[in-house]
């Protein structure tokens, strides 16, 4: 069951901005918990880009940007080059499971 | 640098049981929340299980609670994930991650593949 939604797909030109959205509820998102992006190429371990809604992690090139308003957030490459062709997941926390962190479906993100 | 490193994969029937495991280092083990995460074939990452930095406290999926059990020995840096009772839809790709904070996840392994199937 996935609490967080996300476009399966997304796909912009070298040079473009693209947006990924990350929509939630009442009981994460809106709850006022954190958003994260994770970066994921098939094969690699995943990697974190953007941790609370909009700080970038170590060596993340700011073409990447993250922002939260209400119970979405988002995730904004500009700049697109082809190294950026990847997954990307965001995550939160529920208070309405038992359970803790949940992740998004996923955002495959083609660089055309 | 951070090293996540997954072992202990494989085949298994369901109903058995197998152990998974991770060897960390590049940081202090004792500090950090740990974590498993999962990915099945052609789906996106679910997560299992977390223990905290001193172990005394652990939270599960309601997927694998009952049937998973997490540990660490903060002596070897080591994380393991004990999996009993597994099922077809237990098969997945099992991630090894660091815990950030409370929230979230600053260093993923490369996963170990689990899968069951008779």
């Amino acid at each position: 069951q996935t609490v967080l939604t996300q476009p399966p797909s997304v796909s912009g030109a070298p040079g473009q901005r693209v947006t990924i959205p990350c929509t939630g509820s009442r009981s994460n998102i809106g709850a006022g918990y954190d958003v994260h992006w994770y970066q994921h190429i098939p094969g690699a371990a995943p990697k974190l880009i953007i941790y609370i809604n909009k700080n970038r992690a170590s060596g993340v090139p700011d073409r990447f940007s993250g922002s939260k308003s209400g119970a979405s957030a988002s995730l904004a490459i500009s700049g697109l080059q082809a190294e950026d062709e990847a997954y990307y997941y965001c995550q939160s926390f529920d208070r309405s499971l038992s359970g803790f962190m949940i992740f998004g479906g996923g955002t495959k993100l083609t660089v055309l | 640098q951070v090293q996540l490193v997954e072992s202990g994969g494989g085949v298994v029937q369901p109903g058995t049981s197998l152990r998974v495991s991770c060897a960390t280092s590049g940081f202090i083990f004792s500090h950090y929340a740990m974590h498993w995460v999962r990915q099945a074939p052609g789906k996106g990452l679910e997560w299992v299980a977390e223990i905290i930095y001193d172990g005394s406290e652990t939270t599960y999926a309601e997927s694998v609670k009952g049937r998973f059990i997490v540990s660490r020995d903060n002596s070897k840096n080591t994380l393991d994930l004990e999996m009993n009772s597994l099922r077809p839809e237990d098969t997945a790709l099992y991630y090894c991650a660091k815990g950030r904070d409370g929230f979230s996840i600053d260093y993923w392994g490369q996963g170990t593949l689990v899968t069951v199937s008779s």
